[in-house]
């Protein structure tokens, strides 16, 4: 059975760091596109950044810069590090996986429950 | 960056009547090499993490109800719930998958009337 299951969210002031932890279960992390998605309170969802199964990475010009997505493959754990935060980066937080590759590879078909980070000072 | 807009905002239909949520991009999600539009439509209900319903515009994933059916192509799509349930509830997203950054459209609130 697929299980994505966040972590590491919490308070953190701004202009502070945090990481944020998704350990999957049921494939491996680097068969697959994985997916950071953001949720702020009440808000739409914002898509962050895809490491895809060959390592590639791309991210949201809202974060580019600032956060940086990374896996571990050997405790199959994908990672989202976190800098220099803003109250708007206030969200929960979901790690999504895509497909194993080649067209249908961006179609997220698994969601964790998703973790909230608040930037407040 | 592509941007996705959605229409209405809200919409209250009654229990059996039928829903209709608009969807536009940007500029075209059709990929002529594959002759499929790189569309994604998701289901949100409060207190959960979205749900995928349709892939490609109009493919209906396992296990979503066939009350639920995509169409559409190019810039202008369309998710219709033929005869809307009470569990049915949530806010409706669409997605475009076609490059990256896969931008969400705003949301639509679906409530019963």
């Amino acid at each position: 059975e697929v299980q994505l299951v966040e972590s590491g969210g919490g308070l953190i002031q701004p202009g502070g760091s945090l990481r944020l932890s998704c350990a999957a279960s049921g494939f491996t992390v680097n068969s697959h596109y994985m997916n950071w998605v953001r949720q702020a309170p009440g808000k739409g969802l914002e898509w962050l950044s895809v490491m895809y199964s060959g390592g590639s990475t791309f991210y949201a010009d809202s974060v580019k810069g600032r956060f940086t997505i990374s896996r571990d493959t050997s405790n199959n754990i994908l990672y989202l590090d976190m800098d220099t935060l803003r109250v708007e980066d206030t969200a929960v937080y979901y790690c999504a996986r895509g497909g194993r590759g080649g067209i249908a590879a961006p179609l997220v078909d698994y969601w964790g429950q998703g973790t909230l980070v608040t930037v407040s000072s | 960056d592509i941007v996705m807009t959605q229409s209405p905002d809200s919409l209250a239909v009654s229990l059996g009547e039928r829903a209709t949520i608009n969807c536009k991009s940007s500029q075209s999600i059709f990929f002529h090499s594959y002759n499929k539009n790189y569309l994604a439509w998701f289901q949100q209900k409060p207190g959960q993490p979205p749900k995928l319903l349709i892939s490609w515009a109009s493919t209906r994933e396992s296990g979503v109800p066939d009350r639920f059916s995509g169409s559409g192509s190019g810039t202008d799509f369309t998710l219709t719930i033929s005869s809307l349930q009470a569990e049915d509830v949530a806010v409706y997203y669409c997605q475009h998958y076609y490059s990256t950054p896969w931008t969400f459209g705003p949301g639509t609130r679906l409530e019963i009337k």
